[in-house]
């Protein structure tokens, strides 16, 4: 199965808002609401960030949202801090291949 | 407290076998659908596989398909990861994680995360 499509790297500077996008198919995506988004730290586990498209775990910052159009879904960070700076990774089932696949993620680098 | 427990990584030579485990506690395992994510050196994650809370819908990735098992024992409070005709690609950190919603169909919306275990498939 092909990942979903992230940008390699994104910036902003403190205070400002940012979004990554990620780019499916029919198959994955665009189907199902079953799309979540992950926050890593270097040489730490993934954290949950946002799930069911849309929605933020207990004790997520309501500065990370989620939404969806079409096949592309997209994380946004408003009012950057500097302990956003990590790299993110969106994942969405597919019924392609019956599984999950996770987007190539994104660095975000706060300036 | 929650928590995962990955172990059972290691070296092992191209065309070996490994089996990992995920010692899971502080909350009802039998509940929640589990998955294995791995991660190459320096590179992005990698879902690997995953099983409901029965233990009776696995699900794998197409590039271990075959080659990897998932399984789960609920009265140990386990999951493993049976792993053979391993290849150099397969050299990685693997994660185990946990489902968000209890008494659900496999979402693969994955709350808490084991440290993970390093395995390395190498001559």
């Amino acid at each position: 199965q092909s990942a979903l499509t992230q940008p390699a790297s994104v910036s902003g500077s403190p205070g400002q808002s940012i979004t990554i996008s990620c780019t499916g198919t029919s198959s994955d995506i665009g189907a199902y609401n079953y799309v979540s988004w992950y926050q890593q730290h270097p040489g730490k586990a993934p954290k949950l960030m946002i799930y069911d498209v849309d929605k933020r775990p207990s004790g997520v910052s309501n500065r990370f949202s989620g939404s969806k159009s079409g096949n592309t879904a997209s994380l946004t960070i408003s009012g950057l801090q500097a302990e956003d700076e990590a790299d993110y990774y969106c994942i969405s089932y597919t019924s392609s291949s019956n599984s999950w696949v996770f987007g190539g993620g994104t660095k975000l680098t706060v300036l | 407290e929650v928590q995962l427990l990955e172990s059972g990584g290691g070296l092992v030579q191209p065309g070996g076998s490994l089996r990992l485990s995920c010692a899971a506690s502080g909350f009802t395992f039998s509940s929640y659908a589990m998955s294995w994510v791995r991660q190459a050196p320096g590179k992005g994650l990698e879902w690997v596989s995953g099983i409901s809370n029965t233990g009776g819908s696995p699900y794998y990735a197409d590039s271990v398909k075959g080659r990897f098992t998932i399984s789960r024992d609920n009265s140990k409070n386990t999951l493993y990861l049976q792993m053979n005709s391993l290849r150099a690609e397969d050299t990685a950190v693997y994660y185990c994680a946990k489902d968000l919603d209890a008494l659900s169909v496999t979402k693969v919306f994955m709350d808490v995360w084991g440290k993970g275990t390093t395995v390395t498939v190498s001559s």
